[in-house]
């Protein structure tokens, strides 16, 4: 079946620093979207991608379907970045796969 | 700021019970969708409707019922629940297929 494969699995950064999270996928995928799983466990909406890159503040996002993979760039970690991220595929059948998620973790 | 509203925030129940979980949403979209959490964070989806339609439905034990009056509100109820059972449940909605999905806060169900 379709499959998502997230990476790191946990992740430790230093306020300022920045890194990536990655997402590959096993088929070809029609869009990706990101997620932030936030302290209340609510799922906040990053990104949608059906192609190509996008970028909010110090985040972004790029999303290659034809190579099958999409990367979430943090840049100027802050404190409040800390949590889970989640990538998830959009396969194109009213179903949306998800990564195992990412559990990043923010220090001074 | 969400617009996927789910009933009730947490449920403790014992084996054998049944429950209901209630989802709506304000968005205006035509399809609904019902994933659930497990003890390991991974989200797995279990229905998938449109415009009150069954689409998808992913192996799901029998005793898992989604129920639609419209494509506002999709409800699941779970007949004899089970101790696998305990998870959060997440419902959610896009405007149609291959778009964006927001989803609500999710149900803690827990089975003693």
């Amino acid at each position: 079946g379709d499959q998502v494969e997230q990476s790191p699995s946990a992740l430790s950064l230093h306020e300022g620093t920045g890194s990536a999270l990655r997402c590959n996928f096993t088929t070809t995928m029609r869009a990706v979207q990101w997620f932030r799983k936030n302290s209340r466990g609510s799922l906040i909406n990053l990104f949608y991608l059906a192609s190509g890159t996008k970028e909010n503040g110090r985040l972004k996002s790029a999303f290659d379907s034809k190579e099958r993979y999409s990367t979430l760039h943090i840049r100027d970690a802050q404190l409040e970045d800390s949590g889970t991220y989640f990538c998830a595929a959009v396969t194109g059948g009213y179903k949306v796969v998800f990564g195992s998620g990412t559990r990043l973790l923010v220090s001074p | 700021e969400t617009a996927v509203f789910q009933t009730p925030n947490y449920h403790v129940t014992q084996v054998g019970n049944e429950v209901s979980f209630n989802c709506k949403q304000t968005l205006g979209h035509d399809t609904m969708y019902w994933y659930k959490q497990d003890s390991k964070k991974l989200l797995k989806i279990m229905f998938s409707y449109n415009n009150k339609q069954l689409i998808v439905n992913e192996t799901v034990p029998r005793r898992f019922s989604p129920q639609s009056s419209d494509k506002a509100h999709l409800n699941l109820r779970i007949k004899s629940v089970e101790p696998e059972d305990s998870a959060v449940y997440l419902c959610a909605s896009s405007p149609g297929q291959n778009t964006e999905v927001f989803f609500g806060k999710g149900t803690r169900l827990t089975v003693v």
